[in-house]
């Protein structure tokens, strides 16, 4: 049972031009998202948040978005750099804890020079 | 100002031996979470401590698997008899009472052969 997903597995865009990715929730419960980034062999870190009372979250190059109804989040990073290069996840905390995370998949950006 | 921290980084047990993997949270962090990362998949919740106490270990298997968080020391995750299907990389993770962001160690890449 899936309830963060990201469906696109990687990403691949121009330094300089926008960065967009997707991820899907089913838990209308759901109040509070975050994304987190992950270079490899180092753990996930804390990039942006969003509460289900905004639609619209913004913190320098990165943007996150949410539309309830369509129960659809996206992180917009322009403009995108070659260090944001990474696993991005996104993440919706439940139950006992807002540190017991359900994640989604991840995608893999990669941003060309 | 140090990070949540694990050890070892790598570590890497025969079937049937056992695994103890080690994390210390952020100084005056007092919740502790576990994860577990297959290959190519996201982070699944493991479990969910308080010093002492185990408060939610819902994503925990039945089986092998133990956490604990003691008064003094690292938080701890046993896992016993251990098989391939084990192989994984364990995150830690700690918040401070209340917040709203965890703190994600860097990792314990777990390899059974």
């Amino acid at each position: 049972d899936q309830q963060v997903k990201q469906n696109s597995p990687s990403l691949s865009v121009q330094e300089g031009r926008i960065s967009i990715l997707n991820c899907d929730y089913t838990n209308s419960m759901f109040d509070y998202f975050l994304w987190y980034k992950k270079y490899p062999a180092e753990g996930p870190t804390f990039l942006i948040s969003i509460s289900s009372i905004k639609d619209k979250n913004e913190d320098g190059r990165f943007t996150v978005f949410l539309n309830k109804s369509a129960k659809h989040l996206s992180l917009h990073i322009v403009p995108s750099q070659p260090g944001d290069s990474a696993v991005y996840f996104c993440a919706a905390p439940g139950g006992t804890s807002y540190g017991k995370l359900t994640f989604g998949q991840g995608t893999i950006l990669t941003v060309h020079p | 100002n140090a990070g949540v921290m694990q050890n070892p980084r790598h570590l890497v047990r025969r079937r049937g031996q056992e695994a103890r993997l080690r994390c210390s949270p952020v100084k005056g962090h007092s919740h502790v979470y576990w994860y577990r990362q297959l290959p190519e998949e996201g982070l699944k919740f493991m479990v969910y401590l308080q010093k002492e106490n185990i408060i939610d270990e819902s994503g925990m298997p039945k089986e092998r698997f133990s956490a604990e968080f003691p008064k003094e020391g690292p938080s701890i995750l046993r896992i016993q008899q251990v098989v391939r299907g084990d192989s994984a990389a364990y995150f830690c993770a700690s918040s401070p009472q209340g917040s709203t962001e965890a703190f994600f160690g860097q990792g314990t890449r777990l390899t059974v052969v």
